[in-house]
């Protein structure tokens, strides 16, 4: 079966590093990809990996291991508004996300 | 104005009711999504459309109906709705030109159904 597993909640202080893990399995895999969700809000795009390796946006950088089916986020110089769930997503073979019930990551100052 | 809108933004409703929930969008994507969200578990992907011609069942698409007006319009219909269908509803699209796939959303249709 598909499956996607990260986990439930983290807590971080303000200013320090984060790295939220997701692990996946999918039928077929075309890329993986992190959303951010604030409470009540819509889901926004963080990134997209399709090859190994790791990919630096500003603050956040999301790296992908397609052999392990692993991937994390990993969130710098920590900020309030940072607190928010973060969505792990991966693509099957049919061009479908399927996702994980997401990580809530708490900041603390 | 968001490129994604949904209509209405929260309903309460009585079981056995109809209700529809409405999308537009303003982005030009051929793409559109119905996703539900409820607490504990991921998007769950309900329907979905490639173009006005092509409409597509997702993973939970019992006891749902969509209809694609337009390429900017996209409808989720519940026709007789049940209490396990309140939940937190997303309308999304993608852009068939794009690599990533991304997905844009509209804010959300929070549905409580009694």
């Amino acid at each position: 079966g598909q499956n996607i597993d990260q986990p439930t909640e983290m807590t971080a202080t303000e200013g320090a590093i984060v790295q939220i893990n997701c692990t996946y399995q999918t039928s077929g895999f075309n890329g993986l990809f992190w959303y951010q969700q604030h409470a009540g809000e819509a889901p926004t795009f963080l990134s997209y990996n399709v090859l190994d390796g790791l990919e630096e946006k500003g603050r956040f950088s999301s790296f992908l291991s397609r052999s392990k089916g692993y991937s994390y986020l990993l969130l710098k110089e920590l900020q309030m508004k940072d607190s928010a769930s973060y969505l792990c997503a991966s693509m099957d073979s049919n061009y479908q996300l399927i996702w994980g019930a997401g990580t809530k990551l708490i900041i603390k100052p | 104005d968001a490129d994604v809108t949904q209509t209405p933004r929260n309903r309460i409703t009585k079981t056995g009711k109809r209700i529809m929930l409405e999308c537009s969008q303003t982005k030009g994507h051929d793409r559109m999504y119905w996703y539900r969200q409820d607490p504990g578990l991921g998007l769950r992907l309900i329907y979905y459309s490639f173009d006005v011609k092509d409409i597509n069942k997702g993973e939970i698409s019992d006891g749902y109906s969509v209809s694609r007006q337009a390429q900017a319009k996209f409808s989720l219909s519940l026709e007789s709705a049940i209490p396990n269908q309140t939940a937190l509803y997303f309308c999304a699209t993608s852009d068939l030109k794009r690599d990533t796939g991304e997905l844009f959303f509209g804010e959300g249709s929070r549905l409580t159904v009694l």
